[in-house]
């Protein structure tokens, strides 16, 4: 499967910045997606990363306070903007093929803001 | 009905044990499906994916039953390895490299092997 480096793979961040999130494939891929994962629950997905167009963003999560990049196939950005406490959680790069495949993770951003 | 719904847990087993996870799902369109094992701090990695027949690799076994809409993960000879958490997935859109895939993660349900 595909090696996904994602980075940085922890921050501890000030309320009210914003830090960027990077997800870089070593090969080429169909989907990218960010996913999100609060202390004790399973995983939320954030949005669809389009390659040359807007980010398709699931109910509760918006642009303005997630905007995503993906330039190519093999490279997108998750920003988290105007952060909160409430924003602490690990944030998860994943990668499809096509089909009916599964996914694949990056191993997280671990996110404390105070 | 939620989305998709395991057991909560957890699970404490001894060493040797056989142990069974159960999931359902809402959305009978559901396409695709898998198990994924998550260990304590890190990101989930792909455990099988689970086909119409049922499959078997090495010590699990996984089954589909779409009529209930119901998945199952059994782990036989368990090891002090297998501790983890197991998350239930589902393709709750279609197929991916269209406009509506989308995995959908159950809660997970956190094992215990014990020596």
């Amino acid at each position: 499967s595909a090696v996904i480096s994602q980075k940085p793979s922890r921050d501890i961040c000030q309320r009210g910045t914003s830090l960027t999130i990077q997800c870089q494939v070593d090969s080429q891929v169909t989907m990218m997606f960010w996913y999100r994962q609060q202390p004790g629950q399973s995983l939320t997905l954030i949005a669809t990363a389009n390659q040359g167009s807007e980010a398709t963003y699931e109910s509760g999560f918006v642009i303005d306070k997630f905007p995503i990049s993906r330039p190519n196939l093999t490279f997108s950005t998750l920003t988290v903007s105007n952060m909160s406490p409430e924003d602490s959680s690990i944030y998860l790069c994943s990668v499809g093929v096509g089909g009916n495949s599964p996914l694949h993770f990056g191993n997280g951003t671990r996110l404390t803001v105070t | 009905r939620k989305e998709v719904e395991q057991d909560p847990g957890p699970f404490n087993v001894p060493e040797g044990a056989t142990v069974a996870f159960n999931c359902t799902y809402s959305n009978s369109a559901s396409q695709s499906f898998f198990w994924y094992r998550q260990d304590c701090r890190k990101e989930p990695k792909l455990l099988m994916s689970v086909y119409s027949s049922g499959n078997e690799d090495g010590r699990f076994t996984a089954q589909l039953n779409r009529a209930s809409q119901y998945i199952s993960l059994l782990i036989r000879d368990s090891k002090l390895s297998d501790s983890a958490t197991y998350l239930c997935v589902v393709n709750m859109g279609g197929n991916s490299g269209g406009s509506n895939y989308k995995l959908t993660f159950g809660k997970g349900t956190l094992l215990t092997v014990n020596p």
